[in-house]
């Protein structure tokens, strides 16, 4: 079945340095990928997603690429914020009318001033 | 448009007490999810419903029931909660298509 694996959190950062978070997929056929965020005490809301391999999403400084060649979908941003601070999740999402989602177990970032 | 809304916000039930969650989106979507968020294991489908009048188990539907009352509103019941049912859900609604999911804001719920 579709899997997504993320990089182990949690990550602390200080403020203006340069983050990656790890995404890979196994999946049937050509989901589409998405980058979702979830900041204390909410539920999760769209951060970025692509639709097709070399698709690059990106919203907020963040940027992420459908590499089809390597079943990846790295999360980056040049310079984090305090403001960024949240639980970010990688998932998959099915062609299909019902659209499953398969998510990442959630990475969890803290940006120090 | 208020998105997906969901009731209550918090609860504390007793082991063996019954509830239901409620759940509203108000965009016009056809797909409907219900997933609990348990720490360190991302989020897990309990049920979800392609569309109205149809629905469907998820990767762990055991102890709960779902209704799709109309195209927008989903139910979830819990008909004699365990501590095992101790999470946050949530409530997600899409339009059709592989599209983005749009959650609601979800229930902290407690069961002693």
């Amino acid at each position: 079945g579709d899997s997504v694996t993320q990089m182990e959190g949690p990550v602390t950062l200080s403020e203006e340095a340069f983050l990656t978070i790890n995404c890979t997929y196994t999946a049937t056929g050509y989901p589409s990928l998405f980058w979702y965020v979830q900041y204390p005490g909410e539920g999760l809301q769209l951060l970025l997603k692509a639709t097709k391999a070399d698709d690059k999403g990106s919203n907020k400084g963040f940027e992420a690429t459908y590499r089809k060649e390597t079943t990846s979908f790295h999360l980056e941003k040049g310079s984090v914020q305090v403001s960024d601070s949240a639980v970010y999740f990688c998932a998959l999402g099915g062609n299909t009318n019902a659209g499953k989602s398969t998510f990442g177990d959630g990475t969890t970032l803290t940006v120090k001033p | 448009n208020a998105g997906v809304t969901q009731t209550p916000k918090f609860q504390v039930l007793k082991t063996g007490q019954s509830m239901t969650l409620q759940c509203a989106q108000d965009m016009n979507h056809n797909s409907m999810y219900w997933y609990r968020q348990d720490p360190g294991m991302g989020l897990r489908l309990i049920y979800y419903s392609a569309s109205e009048g149809t629905t469907d188990k998820g990767e762990v539907p055991n102890g709960y029931n779902v209704s799709r009352l109309n195209k927008r509103e989903f139910s979830l019941r819990l008909e004699s909660a365990a501590p095992s049912q101790t999470s946050v859900y949530f409530c997600a609604s899409k339009p059709e298509g592989p599209n983005t999911q749009y959650f609601g804001p979800g229930t902290r719920l407690t069961v002693l």
